[in-house]
């Protein structure tokens, strides 16, 4: 059975830390990794990650795959208030087009002023 | 339209009622998918449309869980005889031909009571 970990399950840090948050699978089939920003009910694309070691980056996130090791890290510097959601990490099999994907339980993140 | 859309936002049922859930996907966007959330998890797949045609349901718990999308457009999500274990946070997602597009709903809480 395809298995998506996420650690830590949530974390309060204060608003300016950096932060990191893990994601590390166990699946069948493995296309890419997926991570997505959860506020209130509808997750937002952050990243896909195909290729090992390249980072992909927006604004003060940051994302890196490691396909040798079967995980991912997701990178949060100077947080915000407004970073405040669950992050969810999410695998797609290599099943062709569109796919059905394998989420973690997610990592709660909480800023505090 | 501009995004996906779903209503109910809010779902109460009585234990045993039937419900129906809909989903207006993204204008063109051929793949739909149905999630379902449940509190303090990561989303899991219920079930996947390509146009009209439903090619997979195999995240589908049981056979009370029926979902339809007979012009390839609007989705419903049927759940008959509800249960307590249905509570959850009901996801839907379109996507064009290719994942990196996967735009999901702000979804529908249902509660059984």
């Amino acid at each position: 059975e395809d298995k998506v970990v996420q650690s830590p399950l949530s974390l309060v840090v204060h608003e300016g830390d950096t932060v990191t948050l893990n994601c590390s699978y166990e699946v069948t089939n493995f296309r890419s990794l997926l991570w997505y920003k959860q506020e209130k009910k509808a997750p937002t694309f952050l990243f896909m990650l195909t290729s090992s070691g390249i980072e992909k980056k927006s604004g003060r996130l940051s994302s890196i795959l490691d396909k040798k090791e079967l995980f991912s890290i997701l990178n949060i510097t100077a947080t915000q208030t407004g970073d405040s959601a669950v992050y969810l990490c999410a695998s797609d099999p290599n099943t062709g087009t569109a796919s059905k994907l394998t989420f973690g339980t997610g990592t709660r993140l909480q800023v505090t002023l | 339209g501009a995004g996906v859309s779903q209503s109910p936002r809010y779902k109460v049922a009585k234990r045993g009622q039937d419900v129906a859930l809909r989903c207006d996907p993204i204008s063109g966007h051929v793949s739909l998918f149905w999630y379902q959330q449940a509190l303090g998890q990561g989303p899991e797949f219920l079930t996947y449309f390509q146009n009209e045609a439903q090619l997979d349901k195999s995240g589908l718990p049981s056979d009370r869980f029926f979902a339809e999308r007979p012009e390839g457009s609007v989705s419903t999500l049927k759940i008959q005889r509800t249960q307590q274990e249905d509570s959850a946070v009901y996801l839907c997602a379109s996507s064009p031909p290719w994942l990196y597009g996967y735009t999901f709903g702000s979804g529908t809480r249902l509660t059984v009571v």
